[in-house]
């Protein structure tokens, strides 16, 4: 079956690390996205991709990166781990289209210590 | 202004009793798409259901049920007989052109089913 896969689920590190989490998907969608999720603020888009070799900057894109090599995989960067990052981060991705509905991974916590 | 406002923070009822969450929008489109995902205690989001704005039929799905009413810009869900497993945050979403289709998420709420 089709999926949405992230790696670590789980992740610790220490301020001023570089820390890549992983996103992979097998249903073949163009558009893929990374969100974080911290209470009070719901889900926030950090940044998208509608294609290979295409990324977008979302609303909290400071401090993230994103590169898109393959239809598969969008992995995202933290340059330099803050503790303001410590967050749960959720992939997703769809079919072409904006309108088309967001299937999501299952999920990374980020604890940045 | 919140573009999507589920004004419910928290909801607790008793098992078997019906419940309906609400989610009012806002948009000056007149093509958008509004979805309501699930997220149960283990942390996963779960895709429920995704209505256009041209079709204003209720749609129903075993206990669930939806209410989409543009006349109040109005997206509600209704769940029949709850069961524990419902227990959840419930979020609503919107997908307009004047945001470039990036969804706009209401603050979810909180549905406890007590057994």
């Amino acid at each position: 079956d089709a999926e949405i896969t992230q790696s670590p689920r789980h992740k610790i590190t220490e301020t001023g690390r570089q820390v890549t989490l992983a996103c992979h998907q097998t249903w073949n969608h163009n558009n893929m996205f990374w969100y974080r999720q911290d209470l009070g603020h719901g889900l926030r888009l950090i940044h998208y991709s509608y294609g290979v070799q295409d990324t977008n900057k979302g609303e909290v894109s400071d401090g993230y990166s994103v590169s898109r090599s393959n239809t598969e995989d969008l992995p995202l960067t933290l340059e330099s781990a803050a503790s303001s990052q410590t967050s749960v981060y959720f992939c997703a991705s769809s079919e072409s289209g904006g309108e088309e509905t967001q299937y999501f991974g299952p999920g990374t916590r980020l604890l940045v210590l | 202004a919140q573009k999507v406002t589920q004004a419910q923070t928290e909801i607790s009822v008793v098992e078997k009793e019906d419940v309906t969450l609400d989610c009012v929008y806002e948009t000056r489109d007149t093509t958008y798409y509004l979805f309501w995902y699930k997220q149960p205690p283990s942390g996963e989001l779960v895709f429920l259901i995704r209505r256009n704005s041209f079709d204003e039929q209720n749609e129903i799905s075993g206990r669930y049920s939806w209410n989409f009413q543009k006349s109040t810009s109005s997206f509600n869900f209704t769940i029949t007989a709850s069961q524990v497993v419902d227990s959840a945050v419930y979020f609503c979403a919107l997908s307009e052109v004047e945001s470039n289709y990036q969804l706009i998420w209401g603050a979810g709420t909180k549905l406890i089913i007590k057994p």
